[in-house]
């Protein structure tokens, strides 16, 4: 089985200190693992991804990702909040040998002025 | 690209009424994904089909709920008859399978809520 666990359901951080959301996962095989971020009444949009390689993925709008075999995890990072980072971001994993994505429940992220 | 494009964005209905909600997935993804979301439950995948063949509906909540894809740009989900208990946010999601790994692109959703 493959699951996700976002731990925070809420992030603040006042905008140009670092930000860092966490994820942890669980599953058989080898994980291929996303993020997607979510604005208020929009849908998902995919930020970023770890398929294999280096452990340090970059993304969209200035993210990145670290993978951790041994923690199990992939936080996502950025080095300076902006106001506008400010929304629900979901970590998904998909172990080998499924089809489809597991979806954390997700962690607000607020960046104050 | 015009992006996953789903309609109607929002649904008011009254309780027992039928709900059709409509998906048209990027041109040339292959796969199709029908998600619900709600506060209490979060994001939750209902039914996935590949090549216009559902593969897996094990996420459909009951019989009440059915899906159809007839052709590679339209997808349908249908509740009959509707409950309260059915509102949500149901969302649509595409991908190409033709690598090993893919990601999955979202259409902006369908806000249903059932009186």
């Amino acid at each position: 089985a493959q699951s996700v666990a976002q731990p925070e359901d809420q992030v603040n951080v006042a905008e140009g200190n670092p930000l860092t959301v966490k994820c942890t996962y669980s599953v058989s095989g080898n994980p291929y693992l996303f993020w997607y971020v979510q604005y208020p009444n929009r849908g998902l949009q995919f930020l970023l991804k770890y398929i294999t390689g280096d452990n340090l993925v970059k993304g969209s709008y200035g993210f990145e990702a670290e993978f951790n075999k041994s923690q199990t995890s992939f936080h996502l990072k950025k080095p300076s909040a902006l106001v506008s980072d400010s929304a629900l971001y979901f970590c998904a994993v998909r172990d080998t040998g499924y089809s489809t994505l597991t979806f954390g429940k997700g962690t607000m992220l607020l960046v104050s002025p | 690209d015009a992006g996953v494009i789903q309609s109607p964005r929002h649904e008011v209905t009254e309780m027992g009424q039928e709900v059709t909600l409509r998906c048209k997935p990027i041109s040339g993804h292959n796969s199709l994904f029908w998600y619900r979301q709600t506060m209490m439950r979060g994001l939750e995948l209902l039914i996935y089909f590949n090549n216009n063949v559902p593969i897996d509906d094990s996420g459909m909540p009951e019989d009440r709920f059915s899906a159809k894809m007839p052709n590679a740009s339209f997808s349908t989900l249908k509740i009959q008859p509707s409950e309260p208990r059915d509102s949500a946010v149901y969302f649509c999601a595409s991908s190409l399978v033709r690598r090993a790994v893919y990601e999955q692109y979202f259409g902006p959703g369908t806000r249903l809520t059932v009186t």
